[in-house]
């Protein structure tokens, strides 16, 4: 069955700094893979999605890749704000799966 | 705009009783989602329903039944509800399934089972 792994650790950076989160995919070969966000108490909202044939999708401060070889996608948050703290999904849209998540706190 | 629209947002049951959960979303969309939310876990489907008179199984759908009601309204029933069920259930939908489409989701409901 398809998987997908993030780092269930939380990541703890500077605000100022770039955030970088990992999601690795097993056993599949996505067309498209989405990342979304989801803030404590509420449901996840959508935020990037980049095709197998995109190497990099960016949207303000952030930025998406995807390496079809290595099965995984970055998710970089540039400049990075104390208001970005949240846990940030991955998810193999066509197939309805996803990840657990990883959270990220910003510190200011 | 509300998007989609889950209740109640937090229910107590005991073991053995039985609960329906309501979800309607307001986007014209054609696939609706129904996901459980374990710490751990992550989202793990439980069923979804592609377009309007369909529903199917997703990976976790034992103990749960779903129905389509129209465009708009999915809902989950526990028929005998388990201390196994305590999660937190999110309603998603979207344009279509299977596609590049993003899911919309509710901001849950918080289901204990004593």
């Amino acid at each position: 069955s398809q998987k997908i792994e993030q780092n269930s650790e939380a990541l703890n950076i500077q605000e100022g700094k770039t955030a970088t989160l990992t999601c690795n995919y097993t056993n599949y070969s996505p067309a498209y893979l989405q990342w979304y966000r989801q803030d404590p108490g509420r449901g996840p909202v959508f935020l990037l999605l980049i095709r197998e044939n995109e190497k990099e999708k960016r949207k303000e401060r952030l930025k998406v890749t995807f390496d079809t070889t290595l099965k995984q996608s970055l998710f970089h948050i540039t400049a990075s704000q104390p208001a970005d703290s949240a846990t940030y999904l991955c998810a193999l849209a066509s197939k309805l799966v996803f990840g657990t998540g990883t959270r990220l706190l910003v510190s200011p | 705009n509300a998007g989609v629209t889950q209740t109640p947002k937090f229910q107590v049951l005991k073991t053995g009783q039985s609960m329906t959960l309501q979800c309607a979303q307001d986007m014209n969309h054609n696939s609706m989602y129904w996901y459980r939310q374990d710490p751990g876990m992550g989202l793990r489907l439980i069923y979804y329903s592609a377009s309007e008179g369909t529903t199917d199984k997703g990976e976790v759908p034992n103990g749960y039944n779903v129905s389509r009601l129209n465009k708009r309204e999915f809902s989950l029933r526990l028929e005998s509800a388990a201390p196994s069920q305590t999660s937190v259930y999110f309603c998603a939908s979207s344009e279509v399934s299977g596609s590049n489409q993003p899911q919309h989701f509710g901001d849950g409901t918080r289901l204990s089972i004593l």
